[in-house]
Order: C-alpha cells, then sequence, then structure tokens
C-alpha cells in the first residue's frame, strides 16, 4: 500500500496569517499518461464529516474559497490557507487516489 | 442533488451482527465506486473498502479484510457494510462515501456504532 505522511501534526497559526500543510507519498501520485497527480485534500470539522477540498492535487471543489490552494507532484505536496479565518479551524487530510486502498495521511490539526 | 443517507446510530454487544447502510440518490448508483470510511474516537480516517454497485465489485483494505463484507443493492441504491461478529474494538463512526474519481465528493452523516457488554 501506498504510505501517506503529513507535517505537522498540529499547527498553530494566528487569525489572517497562512498556514501551510505538507503531505508526502512512499511512491510517485502521478500518472503520466493524464499528468494528473492522484491526491485529494479533505477538511474535517468537529462532528462533521470530512469535505473535498481540492482533487488531482490542485484543483479546486467548488464551493471552495480561493483562499485555499494546494500545489505539488510526485511524492511531495502542499496545502496553503492564505489569510486563515475562524472558521477554517478544522483536521486536514490528504489522501492517495492513485491506488486502492486510497490511503489518507494522519491529518493534521489547525487551530488558532 | 447528490446525497448519502446513513442508517442511525446502533448499540451491540460483542458477538452480535450488523448491517449499516448508505442510501443514495441524485445521481447513477451504478456510475461510481462507493467507500466506506471508518474513524475512531478522536483518530483519523482509515478506508475499509470500495464497492462498484455496476457489477457488485467489492475491495477491501488488508487491515479489513475478512473482517467486514461491503456489499451493494441496485434496486435499493444503497451499499453497505456488515459484521457477523462485533468485537468492542468496532467502536467507531463510519462513513460511506461517493468516489468522483478524483475524490470522495460527497459522504454520508455517518453512523456511530458502540459495541459493549
Amino acid at each position: 500500500d501506498i504510505v501517506m505522511t503529513q507535517s505537522p501534526d498540529s499547527l498553530a497559526v494566528s487569525l489572517g496569517e497562512r498556514a501551510t500543510i505538507n503531505c508526502e507519498s512512499s511512491q510517485s501520485l502521478l500518472d503520466t499518461s493524464t499528468y494528473n497527480n492522484h491526491l485529494a485534500w479533505y477538511q474535517q470539522k468537529p462532528g462533521q464529516p470530512p469535505k473535498l477540498l481540492f482533487f488531482w492535487a490542485s484543483t479546486r471543489e467548488s464551493g471552495v474559497p480561493d483562499r485555499f490552494t494546494a500545489s505539488g507532484s510526485g511524492t511531495h505536496f502542499t496545502l496553503t490557507i492564505t489569510s486563515l479565518q475562524p472558521e477554517d479551524v478544522a483536521v486536514y487530510y490528504c489522501q492517495q487516489h492513485s491506488t486502492t486502498p486510497q490511503t489518507f495521511g494522519p491529518g493534521t490539526k489547525l487551530e488558532i | 442533488e447528490v446525497q448519502l443517507v446513513q442508517s442511525g446510530a446502533d448499540m451491540k454487544k460483542p458477538g452480535d451482527s450488523l448491517k449499516i447502510s448508505c442510501e443514495t440518490s441524485g445521481y447513477i448508483f451504478t456510475n461510481y465506486w462507493i467507500a466506506w470510511v471508518r474513524q475512531m474516537p478522536g483518530k483519523g480516517l482509515e478506508l475499509m473498502g470500495v464497492v462498484f454497485p455496476g457489477n457488485s465489485d467489492a475491495r477491501y483494505s488488508p487491515s479489513f479484510q475478512g473482517q467486514v463484507t461491503i456489499s451493494a443493492d441496485r434496486s435499493l441504491t444503497s451499499a453497505y457494510l456488515q459484521w457477523s461478529s462485533l468485537r468492542a474494538s468496532d467502536s467507531a463512526m463510519y462513513y460511506c462515501a461517493r468516489d468522483g474519481g478524483g475524490g470522495f465528493d460527497f459522504w454520508g452523516q455517518g453512523t456511530l456504532v458502540t459495541v459493549s457488554s
């Protein structure tokens, strides 16, 4: 199975500042036939199911604010939140979609 | 509107059997994989397995192979997760989710399973 790691485990950022979360996969997630990276990002707030933020590593899901951006390729990926808002407090997960099972990273807890 | 509605919370004893459901609507059920995801209290997301309702192909993560059964009923546009003999360690929140191809784009509200003697 592909192993996903995330750093940091937790992160405290002031309101209005930038938060950066890293995700690394044990194998490349780049599909060389389509040049898509099979990596998704999710946000999970307390008591709620996860919400898809990005797919194909950097394609923003409809309705996700543009202060959220995602980038990366191969085995290294980044989720960035510029100008942190109170409603961004959540746990953020990356997930590889290259092979079944589509393993998740362990999560990064983002606090104010 | 795509919706995944899961069955309600359940409390069982060790050794009991259980089948929880995920009723879908608003899209062509047979065209998308459905995943089941476990979240133990205070922990992260674990993919248990997936099922393709078009042909009932079910695939399991190694940790869950042989421990649960995932299935789908095309006539009811529903997916299921079942246990034949529950353990206390199965106590968790369970989510179903639709695999949109690049990510799990729609999720059920979750089913809390509590196993206690």
